[in-house]
């Protein structure tokens, strides 16, 4: 069974509401990530935590927050959705942070702001 | 910064025939990269398909196999013969000790195996 489950699958949001996206994973992994893939680009690092209750920026932090409750749970919160973060977003996990690290990834949100 | 260009669009292809993506990399490290290969399937996430961390080393899995080629900073996916379980998004990845390990990612490749 997936080790990184993402919910939802997919969701529709209006342009200046809230989103949440959630992330679980049972790989006893202290690394997790948050990834977004627009058409004509590859994944992009969004935000990237490595213990509970600590949050780092990634390459493209803007606009977006995220929470570390748990090992086991990472979630992504939009405050203001905005029709630019229309994407594809995965969630990963990893053991540490190695240069030959291997990413364990969800099966992706995507998310479409109206 | 680190960049990672790989073969753009849809690639088709019959059963049986046989597969490359291309690859090239650029990046700001003294030494070298580590480049790897990620496959997403249908309804499925990303998994690791195969690494290579030394510059001149194949990589091989699932049939496929590519070659870090240091001075074309190359690393193209090759498979002899594809089968239909092959259609898939393909990813040329690097990671990079001077960006902290992080991984850059090419847009992906996606592959139809025609039966």
């Amino acid at each position: 069974e997936a080790a990184v489950t993402q919910s939802p699958r997919s969701k529709v949001a209006v342009t200046g509401g809230k989103v949440t996206l959630s992330c679980h994973q049972t790989n006893n992994h202290d690394y997790m990530y948050w990834y977004r893939q627009d058409t004509g680009h590859g994944l992009r690092l969004i935000h990237y935590s490595y213990v509970a209750d600590s949050t780092e920026k990634g390459d493209i932090p803007d606009g977006y927050k995220a929470s570390r409750p748990s090992q086991e749970n990472f979630s992504l919160i939009l405050e203001l959705a905005s029709l630019s973060q229309t994407a594809v977003y995965f969630c990963a996990s990893s053991v540490g942070t190695g240069v030959a690290e291997t990413l364990y990834f969800g099966s992706g949100t995507r998310l479409t702001v109206l | 910064g680190d960049s990672v260009t790989q073969t753009e669009g849809q690639v088709t292809v019959s059963e049986s025939k046989s597969l490359i993506i291309n690859c090239t990399y650029s990046a700001t490290s003294i030494g070298y990269p580590n480049l790897f290969w990620y496959v997403r399937y249908p309804g499925e996430g990303l998994q690791l398909l195969l690494k290579v961390i030394t510059a001149g080393q194949k990589g091989s899995s699932r049939g496929f196999e590519a070659t870090y080629n240091k001075e074309a900073t190359s690393f193209h996916l090759q498979k002899a013969s594809v089968q239909e379980s092959d259609s898939a998004v393909y990813y040329c990845a690097l990671s990079d000790r001077s960006a902290g390990n992080k991984l850059t990612f090419g847009i992906g490749t996606r592959v139809l195996v025609r039966p």
